[in-house]
């Protein structure tokens, strides 16, 4: 299975700032997803990450909220812009392999909005 | 969309003790795994079983995807499997490669 380094591992910020979170990868990977878990809650997928293009975003999530960039095959960012006390939460970069089916989790971020 | 619901919510066993998890689906999906996400928050891929039995040490699962159910079996407990777990799918038509997660199970493992 690939290494997943997500960074930062948690941060407090305040209202109305950004934070771009990093997840590096230790080897090409096809498929790279952002998911946001709420306090108490199940995971929910942001969006698809599409190395060299737009990313893919689900349902109730915007880029203007969270700008994700994908240069290559290995890397990924997700910003949460604009951050608000209900964005406090744990964001999770998972990544797969085309054919192989099954996905992996960095260790997150945990995310505090004051 | 297609509903992803786990039972039981909670679970509290005495280590050694032997449980079943379930996760229902309401649609026909042709990728479903299983995670477990320790105390710690990491999430760990436990089985990757879209239809089938397979097993790993005390843990094991089973998915019958026509009746649209999964099974996870955990036996001989302890308390390093304290955690929740999740079990997730693709759904078979349109679902691309984004895996839906459930809703948990809140399993606590005592001495």
């Amino acid at each position: 299975s690939a290494v997943i380094s997500q960074k930062p591992s948690r941060d407090i910020c305040q209202r109305g700032t950004s934070l771009t979170i990093q997840c590096q990868v230790d080897s090409q990977v096809t498929m790279m997803f952002w998911y946001r878990q709420q306090p108490g809650q199940s995971l929910t997928l942001i969006a698809t990450a599409n190395q060299g293009s737009e990313a893919t975003y689900e349902s109730g999530f915007v880029i203007d909220k969270f700008p994700i960039s994908r240069p290559n095959l290995t890397f990924s960012t997700l910003t949460v812009s604009n951050m608000s006390p209900e964005d406090s939460s744990i964001y999770l970069c998972s990544v797969g392999t085309t054919g192989s089916g099954k996905l992996f989790f960095g260790s997150g971020t945990q995310l505090s909005v004051l | 969309g297609i509903q992803v619901e786990q039972s039981p919510p909670d679970l509290i066993l005495q280590e050694g003790a032997n449980s079943t998890l379930r996760c229902n689906f309401s649609d026909s999906v042709n990728n479903l795994q299983w995670f477990h996400q320790n105390p710690w928050g990491q999430l760990i891929n436990l089985f990757y079983i879209p239809s089938g039995t397979k097993q790993n040490g005390r843990l094991s699962a089973t998915t019958v995807a026509t009746e649209r159910y999964s099974l996870l079996y955990i036996s001989s407990s302890q308390t390093t499997d304290s955690g929740v777990y999740f079990c997730a799918v693709v759904i078979l038509t349109g679902g691309g490669n984004k895996l839906t997660f459930g809703t948990g199970t809140q399993l606590k493992v005592e001495l």
